[in-house]
């Protein structure tokens, strides 16, 4: 079935040092789709990409969708603490289907 | 707008008991999801209704059901309850049956069993 990879699994990083996650499937991706989940909290959704290729900014977020719509990424500049929190990638087919998430921890 | 919510927001039950688990969408939504989140498991979808109606179920067994009522409010049921259920359910809103469409999740029912 739908199966997306998503790496790290865990990064600890600086105040105001950048940040990555990367999102991956064997197969083509329909869209993809980011959330942020705030520790204690809920998922709560950022953005969605459809096109091959596309790029969306947020502020200092900037996700991406693959060529090949196979992968897709969420890239934070300059991490502030308000960025804590575990950020999922997902793909919408009949059901949406999450990655495993990456845990960001910012150290002041 | 209010938010999704939903209730109880904690519980505790012991192994072989049953719970229902409630979740009422934001105004206007007419389709509610339900997740199970687990730390080794992750974010799994369970189901999904509208209007009234099932239109995707996940991998779970059969004592995990839900329904949803005409106002579009939405109950899930565990029963015979064993303690990998412990979990943070979610139930998530959206307008419309689009694909893709956004999910607003609502803050979740943790579920412990003992």
């Amino acid at each position: 079935g739908q199966q997306v990879m998503q790496i790290p699994q865990y990064q600890h990083v600086q105040e105001g040092e950048d940040f990555t996650t990367y999102c991956n499937s064997s197969t083509t991706l329909s869209n993809i789709q980011w959330y942020k989940q705030r520790p204690g909290g809920h998922p709560v959704f950022l953005i969605q990409l459809v096109k091959s290729g596309e790029v969306k900014k947020q502020k200092r977020l900037t996700f991406q969708f693959g060529e090949a719509k196979k992968n897709s990424s969420l890239h934070i500049t300059a991490t502030q603490t308000t960025d804590v929190g575990t950020y999922f990638c997902a793909e919408y087919g009949n059901k949406l289907v999450f990655g495993a998430g990456t845990i960001l921890r910012v150290k002041s | 707008k209010a938010g999704v919510t939903q209730t109880p927001r904690y519980l505790i039950k012991t192994r072989g008991q049953q719970v229902t688990l409630s979740c009422s969408p934001i105004s206007g939504h007419r389709s509610v999801s339900w997740y199970q989140q687990t730390p080794g498991q992750g974010l799994q979808f369970l189901f999904e209704y509208f209007s009234e109606t099932q239109r995707n179920k996940g991998n779970f067994p059969g004592r995990f059901s839900g329904r949803q009522f005409s106002n579009s409010r939405s109950e899930m049921n565990v029963s015979t309850l064993e303690l990998g259920d412990s979990a943070l359910y979610l139930c998530a809103s959206s307008l419309g049956t689009g694909i893709p469409r956004t999910q607003y999740f609502g803050p979740g029912t943790r579920l412990l069993v003992l």
